[in-house]
Formats: structure tokens, sequence, C-alpha cells
């Protein structure tokens, strides 16, 4: 089944921990993306991915980091996590760039505390 | 940057009637707009995009207009069903297609 996954789907943290939210996806898409979606202000686009070894800043990038090494994988990392990053975080893939259908993967709503 | 601002924020209609939600954007050089779908607790999913070289695009109920010289495009939503009740994103992208700007969304509540 061609389908984004994340791993966690849920998780709870403590300002400054170290945390890496995966996210995967089996349709061979060039194209990787992260997004925050937080009440009232929509999915911002925090980075992207055009391709293995290829990632530039969205729009919030801030207090984040990505890392493509494969095509299928496009970890966010978050190396000190604050409170104003508790948000819902969703992975997404395309075939090539954003003029195609973007596959979302399921959500990981981050708490940090 | 792109800029989208989306109206209504909250949209309530009775089943059966229509519903239009509107969008503008800043970058006048932004030539993909896509609309997507999001019900309570899921994932957004793509229902309908537009480019700028077409003026309106329809899929059964669902149509999209584009004003390039307004720098404004709608989803019209007709013959409206408790199951269109969702909140609905639209975006935009400047050419090269490497970002995707969403507005803040519309909370459509559709009810029987």
């Amino acid at each position: 089944e061609a389908q984004v996954t994340q791993n966690p789907r849920y998780l709870i943290t403590v300002t400054g921990k170290k945390l890496t939210v995966t996210c995967s996806q089996n349709m061979n898409h060039e194209y990787m993306s992260w997004y925050r979606q937080d009440p009232g202000l929509g999915l911002r686009q925090i980075y992207y991915s055009m391709n293995v070894e290829v990632t530039d800043k969205g729009d919030v990038p801030e207090g984040y980091k990505v890392s493509r090494k494969e095509k299928r994988n496009f970890p966010l990392i978050l190396e000190s996590p604050s409170p104003n990053q508790t948000s819902l975080y969703f992975c997404a893939s395309s075939f090539e760039l954003v003029g195609n259908e973007q596959f979302f993967g399921p959500g990981t709503r981050l708490t940090v505390l | 940057g792109e800029n989208v601002e989306q109206h209504p924020s909250t949209l309530s209609v009775q089943e059966g009637d229509s519903a239009v939600i509107k969008c503008t954007y800043s970058d006048s050089a932004s030539n993909y707009f896509p609309w997507y779908k999001q019900e309570l607790g899921k994932r957004p999913q793509l229902i309908i995009d537009i480019r700028s070289n077409v003026g309106e695009k329809k899929d059964q109920r669902i149509a999209v207009t584009l004003n390039k010289t307004a720098k404004h495009f709608s989803l019209h939503i007709t013959e409206t069903q408790p199951e269109d009740s969702a909140v609905y994103f639209c975006a935009a992208s400047p050419p090269g297609y490497s970002t995707l700007t969403f507005g803040k969304g519309t909370m459509l509540l559709v009810s029987p």
C-alpha cells in the first residue's frame, strides 16, 4: 500500500531533550516536506527536500533540522525542544515537486513541557 | 515570500446549499493552487487543484476558479452534504514548485 508513515504518532517530552520524528514514504517520491499545524495558523512549511542530500528552509525553520540521506526517509530533528514547538506535525511527499499531489502522513502530535 | 489569505474562517450551511471559500495570494508569479480537505483528526488530502493557465476546473460537485489579475481563487461546493464538513485549506506555489504556502483554513459545517 502506497503510504507515508510517521513515528511516533504522539509524544510528550520536556524542554531541551533532543528528539527525532521519523518520516518514511514507499512511493519513490523525490519531494518531501515537513509542516506544522497550529490552531488558527493553518499549515506552515518547516523544511523541504527536493531529492537526496538536497534540503531547504520553509517558512518556519527555526529550532528544527532535517536530513535526507535516503530517498524514502526524511526525519525531523528538534535539538532542544521548547514549549512553542508544541504542535501537530505532518510529513508529506510528492512525485517531483509540489505541483503534484502532496501525500500527507498521519501526523505527530508533540507536546513540549 | 508568498502570503495566502483565506476567508471565511468558518462557514455554516444547510445540506443542499452551495458553499464558497475565497483565497487571495500576494506573489503574482505563483502558478499552482491546490485545495486540501482535512476531516477531523485526519490528514489533509488534495481535492482539486488549478494551474495558472486555466481559469476554472470542475470535478463533480467541486469547482475552483482563478482570477490571476486580481490574484484570487475560490472553491465552490454545490449540493453540500454532511460529509463535506471539514476544514478546507487553499495553497499557492511559486514557479519552480519548490514550496507551498497554505491559507489558515476554513471550517465548513454542513447541517442536515
